[in-house]
């Protein structure tokens, strides 16, 4: 079974600065797809970002970017230039992928509460 | 346009109650989910619905049950809930892509349940 292990329970950041967000994952299946989530007071989860397991190159989304390291199963989530309205709870997910395809579950992490201050 | 909605927003309901949830996505996708998600915890799966079919139950206890009539829509219904029951339920849709691929899932605003 995979695992997604978020270390930062809370995290305070200044507005402007970049945050670094961190996501370490579990597993022994070579086929797999990282995602993280946005998740502001109101409750809605907030697709971001998305990395597969075979991609070359880190993902990027605008403002946000993922810096993955495979050999050491981590997938961070950097913010660059925060502003007030990137304060939420921010998702770690992941999901294995089949070569017949199938729809499965996310596996989520704890997850890391961000507040960004003016 | 990635929008899944879902009614209702809140929703209080009594043990003896029974009612349902409902979710609906208009972006063509053959994949739909419901997470149960609790206070201060990330979202756990409950079902999973491939091409209007059931394809996972994370062993949900009998008293939720949900359906799919159509391949947009997607309900949930809830008869002699617990109060521990009380938690945020979030629907998602994803295309189910044959191949190995994404397969994002988008989420829609979710219901906020509470049990008496």
């Amino acid at each position: 079974a995979q695992k997604i292990t978020q270390t930062q329970p809370g995290m305070f950041v200044q507005e402007k600065e970049a945050v670094t967000l961190d996501c370490t994952y579990d597993t022994s299946d070579p086929s797999y797809g990282l995602f993280w989530y946005k998740q502001p007071s109101s409750g809605e989860m907030i697709f971001l970002i998305y990395q597969g397991s075979y991609d070359q190159q880190n993902a990027t989304e605008g403002r946000y970017s993922l810096n993955f390291q495979k050999a050491r199963k981590s997938a961070n989530l950097v913010i660059s230039a925060s502003q007030l309205g990137d304060s939420a709870m921010y998702f770690c997910a992941m999901k294995l992928m089949y070569s017949g395809g199938g729809a499965d579950g996310l596996t989520f992490g704890k997850g890391t509460h961000l507040i960004i201050q003016p | 346009d990635t929008e899944v909605t879902q009614t209702p927003k809140h929703l209080v309901m009594g043990m003896t109650n029974k009612k349902s949830l409902k979710c609906e996505q208009h972006m063509g996708h053959r994949a739909m989910y419901w997470y149960k998600q609790k206070a201060k915890k990330p979202p756990e799966l409950m079902f999973v619905y491939s091409y209007e079919k059931l394809s996972i139950n994370e062993s949900v206890p009998s008293r939720f049950s949900p359906e799919c009539p159509n391949s947009s829509l997607l309900n949930l219904h809830l008869h002699a809930l617990q109060p521990e029951d009380s938690a945020l339920y979030l629907c998602a849709s994803s295309q189910d892509w044959p191949t190995t691929s994404a397969d994002t899932q988008y989420f829609g605003p979710g219901t906020r349940l509470t049990v008496l």
